[in-house]
């Protein structure tokens, strides 16, 4: 069982416009989560922590953790082609634990 | 930040060798590193969890005699894919957790890419 649960995408936004990536967990223990975001090719980057009810702002990427409905989503503003990727949402600090990825959301920016 | 470096980051072998990939923790150590691979157009898949100074625990389906782990030190954990074939060749990224630091954020290195001749 996978930790946590992606919708695989593609999702094509506009250049521009406001791109919403969300990714649903099953462990109401987790307490943070992490954004990172995947170039073909290339191993994932960190863009994103979030550990506190609500939303966190840095530049054009805003995260949102509601741990009630057991959610976290990163909304893209003024996508750009350069956003083009996959992202991956993982839970955070749990010691050693090992953290099974979903599938990841490929996120198309169409100019 | 924690910086995990990875080498070779591209390496091309004959079937039937063996090939190592080795992951290290730059500035802190890594009691535990995780090992995953991932084919072109899929998912990152966790093979195993590399622990220091003891065996590896491999996932399902994941042949522990092909995927050789070794973690000797806290900074370092070596992968050998042994006698490799075609269907071997993948993208191989390791990652480590600094569990020092407040967010336990996982580092990854920068991926080796094998392909087997």
């Amino acid at each position: 069982q996978k930790e946590v649960e992606q919708n695989s995408g593609p999702l094509s936004v506009p250049e521009g416009a406001i791109a919403s990536l969300n990714c649903t967990y099953s462990d109401r223990g987790s307490q943070s989560f992490f954004w990172y975001r995947q170039y073909s090719g290339k191993s994932p980057e960190l863009i994103m922590f979030i550990y506190s009810n609500g939303d966190k702002e840095d530049g054009r990427f805003t995260a949102q953790l509601n741990k009630a409905s057991q959610y976290v989503s990163l909304l893209i503003r003024d996508s750009q082609p350069s956003d083009s990727a996959t992202y991956l949402c993982a839970p955070g600090y749990r010691g050693d634990s090992k953290i099974i990825f979903g599938s990841g959301t490929r996120l198309s920016i169409r100019p | 930040g924690a910086v995990v470096s990875q080498h070779p980051s591209w390496v091309i072998c004959k079937s039937g060798t063996s090939v190592k990939i080795e992951c290290r923790s730059l500035d802190f150590q890594a009691t535990t590193m995780f090992w995953y691979r991932q084919f072109p157009k899929q998912s990152l898949m966790l093979m195993a969890t590399s622990n220091e100074g003891s065996k590896a625990t491999y996932e399902q389906g994941v042949e522990k005699d092909k995927f050789l782990i070794n973690h000797a030190s806290l900074t370092l954990s070596t992968l050998t894919v042994t006698s490799a074939h075609p269907e071997d060749s993948s993208f191989y990224i390791c990652s480590a957790r600094d569990t020092s630091g407040s967010t336990g954020e996982l580092f990854f290195g920068e991926g080796s890419r094998l392909t087997v001749l």
